[in-house]
């Protein structure tokens, strides 16, 4: 069936340096791939999203790459803060109302 | 986001007890969802609707129910709570956009299951 793969799912970094995310999907229908943040206790939120037809995306100290020949996408966070520290999930949508959520990767920004 | 709402916050059940959660929201958005929530599992799927005539199975529909009662309310019912049911449940919400919308979600329900 469709899934995606989230890697790592761990993360430290020390404060000021780059954080990677990278999922892979599986359906060629995907056009569609958002990132969502959740603190700790909190409800996951919205980050930044990707459409098929760019292949980069940059909002301040976050992007996000898109490869749709190798099925992949990443997140890319530069400049890390302690406030950065939560779990991360990518997703994948098909043109429909359904998202396929990867396992999330738990990101500590160590000071 | 304030304009999805969850309650009860958290709920500590027996086993075989019907409980239900609910979700209002004030967005205006005609889809919603339910999602269960389990460390190191993601988000899975378990029902949603796109309008209030319209409910569908997600990914892990067993052992749970739906209505939709009015365009701004989706609640979610376990029949006969289990253990195994215990997790973190997000309901969600959506306006339709070709397929690539985002998805607002409420601040989660703590279900404990004993």
């Amino acid at each position: 069936g469709e899934n995606v793969e989230q890697h790592p799912s761990t993360l430290s970094v020390q404060e000021g340096d780059s954080a990677v995310i990278k999922c892979t999907y599986s359906d060629s229908a995907s056009n569609y791939f958002p990132w969502y943040k959740q603190e700790l206790g909190k409800r996951p939120q919205l980050i930044i999203d990707i459409r098929s037809n760019v292949g980069e995306k940059k909002d301040q100290r976050i992007a996000v790459t898109l490869n749709k020949t190798a099925k992949h996408f990443s997140l890319h966070i530069t400049e890390t803060q302690p406030e950065d520290s939560a779990v991360y999930f990518c997703a994948a949508g098909s043109g429909t109302y359904k998202y396929i959520f990867g396992t999330g990767t738990r990101l500590k920004v160590l000071a | 986001d304030a304009d999805v709402t969850q309650t009860p916050r958290n709920r500590i059940t027996k086993t075989g007890k019907r409980i239900m959660l609910e979700c209002s929201q004030t967005k205006g958005h005609d889809r919603m969802y339910w999602y269960r929530q389990d460390p190191g599992l993601g988000l899975q799927l378990i029902y949603y609707s796109f309008d209030v005539k319209d409910i569908n199975k997600g990914e892990i529909s067993d052992g749970y129910s739906v209505s939709r009662q009015a365009q701004a309310k989706f609640s979610l019912s376990l029949e006969s709570a289990i253990p195994n049911q215990t997790a973190l449940y997000f309901c969600a919400t959506s306006r339709p956009s070709g397929g690539q919308e985002t998805q607002y979600f409420g601040p989660g329900t703590r279900l404990l299951v004993l």
